[in-house]
């Protein structure tokens, strides 16, 4: 089993609407969550981060986190085409120094 | 804001040569890492380093080696490139253990 999965899209969203991104993790214990934007031949952006349970909204970008099911999520709210990018999710394992990536999940957002 | 900055945007290497890119960082982080991402492969820890002159081996290390000799800069080494190191690097730094890691622009490598 993968320590972080996510849907690999591609997820095609019409413009305005909400696009909803799921990551699920393997390890219990996990601390902390991140949410990265990165497009095409670029390298990854941070948006969010996230440690306890519940919703953090930022902007347009709501992350939600259960530990108890083990997820994390990203709502993106009033999508616009310049949110079309690879989404990255990232756990933090305990008693780790890094960082495990999903593979990305790829979004469209279509005018 | 974070400024994490990678020495070259593209570079490329023949067959067998020593290569360095080189990281650095002016936010005083302690933690600094060096990625590999490919199509298909997603991104790939190969070094890290968590203090000056401290070094892990990530999930990758053959054939890549690492110096950290001053707190903002981290610097990664192919000792002999090969064609299937040609790749994107990326180069990240953070705060400390539960801090979010920024990434430097990357460097896509291709060796001939």
């Amino acid at each position: 089993q993968k320590e972080v999965e996510q849907n690999s899209g591609p997820l095609s969203v019409p413009e305005g609407a909400i696009a909803s991104l799921n990551c699920t993790y393997s390890d219990r214990g996990s601390q902390s969550f991140f949410w990265y934007r990165q497009y095409s031949g670029k390298s990854p952006e941070l948006i969010m981060f996230i440690y306890s349970n519940g919703d953090k909204e930022d902007g347009r970008f709501t992350a939600q986190l259960n530990k108890a099911s083990q997820y994390v999520s990203l709502l993106i709210r009033d999508s616009q085409p310049s949110d079309s990018a690879t989404y990255l999710c990232a756990v933090k394992l305990p008693n780790d120094y890094k960082l495990s990536f999903g593979a990305g999940t790829t979004v469209t957002v279509r005018a | 804001d974070v400024k994490v900055t990678q020495s070259s945007r593209y570079l490329v290497k023949r067959t067998g040569e020593k290569v360095f890119l080189e990281c650095v960082q002016d936010m005083d982080h302690e933690n600094m890492f060096w990625y590999r991402q490919d199509p298909g492969l997603g991104l790939r820890l190969i070094y890290f380093s968590y203090d000056v002159k401290m070094k892990e081996k990530g999930d990758i290390p053959e054939g890549y080696s690492v110096s950290r000799e001053k707190k903002e800069r981290f610097s990664l080494i192919l000792e002999s490139a090969s064609t299937n190191q040609t790749s994107m690097y990326l180069c990240a730094s953070r705060k400390d253990g539960n801090s979010p890691l920024h990434f430097g622009n990357g460097t896509r490598l291709t060796v001939t």
